[in-house]
């Protein structure tokens, strides 16, 4: 099976801030690429899809790229609501869909 | 406003069952794939098991596989999770959630997920 490996594991930054956070894929897996944001407490929200494709409602300082193995995600001018466990999940040759491990955004 | 409801979460000895169930609303049910997801208290996420809209493919993770039953009864708007054998590495929220593609065929999935429940807290523990 395809494993989904994120880094850094947690990170801290000011507001204001751009963040960035890396998911590499054990295979290729083209742009099938969805990334979550999980609020302390809350839901699991889709934040894009598709790589790089920002889902309706989502704000513009969200964005991802890559394809392939390597995939970005990307918070400009970070915010407080941004405060989350952010999680990208494989969709290539799936089933099994395969979750990465989650990363953890805090404000400095 | 779309919606999901997961309930039937409860407290279960070792080797006991359970049946979650998660009613949606405010969309055609019919035409979705839907899927469970859990999380283990402090844990990430793992998908456990999806269904086609019409119910006619089912898929499981490994771990789940042989032991939990994913089903729908689309007259109802209502997905369910049948959990036998319950191991306390079940212990965990699990998330029902909605397939992205309108498929009116009731067949295909996009194997993603653009709206999920609040989540019904299962745990196995004698």
């Amino acid at each position: 099976d395809i494993q989904m490996t994120q880094s850094p594991s947690s990170l801290s930054a000011s507001v204001g801030d751009r963040v960035t956070i890396t998911c590499r894929a054990s295979q290729d897996i083209s742009h099938y690429l969805a990334w979550y944001q999980q609020r302390p407490g809350k839901i699991p929200r889709l934040l894009i899809y598709a790589a790089s494709t920002l889902q309706s409602g989502v704000p513009s300082r969200f964005s991802g790229s890559g394809s392939g193995t390597d995939f970005t995600l990307t918070i400009n001018s970070l915010q407080p609501e941004d405060v989350a466990t952010y999680y990208c999940q494989k969709y290539h040759s799936a089933p099994p869909l395969t979750f990465g491990g989650g990363t953890k955004v805090e404000i400095k | 406003e779309m919606q999901l409801l997961e309930s039937g979460g409860e407290l279960v000895q070792p080797g006991g069952s359970l049946r979650l169930s998660c009613a949606a609303s405010d969309f055609r049910f019919s035409n979705y794939a839907m899927s469970w997801v859990r999380q283990a208290p402090g844990k990430g996420l793992e998908w456990v098991a999806s269904i086609s809209g019409s119910g006619a493919y089912t898929f499981y993770a490994d771990s789940v596989k042989g032991r939990f039953t994913v089903s729908r009864d689309n007259s109802r708007n209502t997905l369910y999770l049948e959990m036998d054998s319950l191991r306390a590495e079940d212990t965990a929220l699990y998330y029902c959630a909605k397939d992205p593609l309108f498929d009116s065929s009731g067949y295909y999935f996009y194997w993603y997920f653009d709206l999920w429940g609040r989540g019904t807290l299962v745990t196995v523990s004698s």
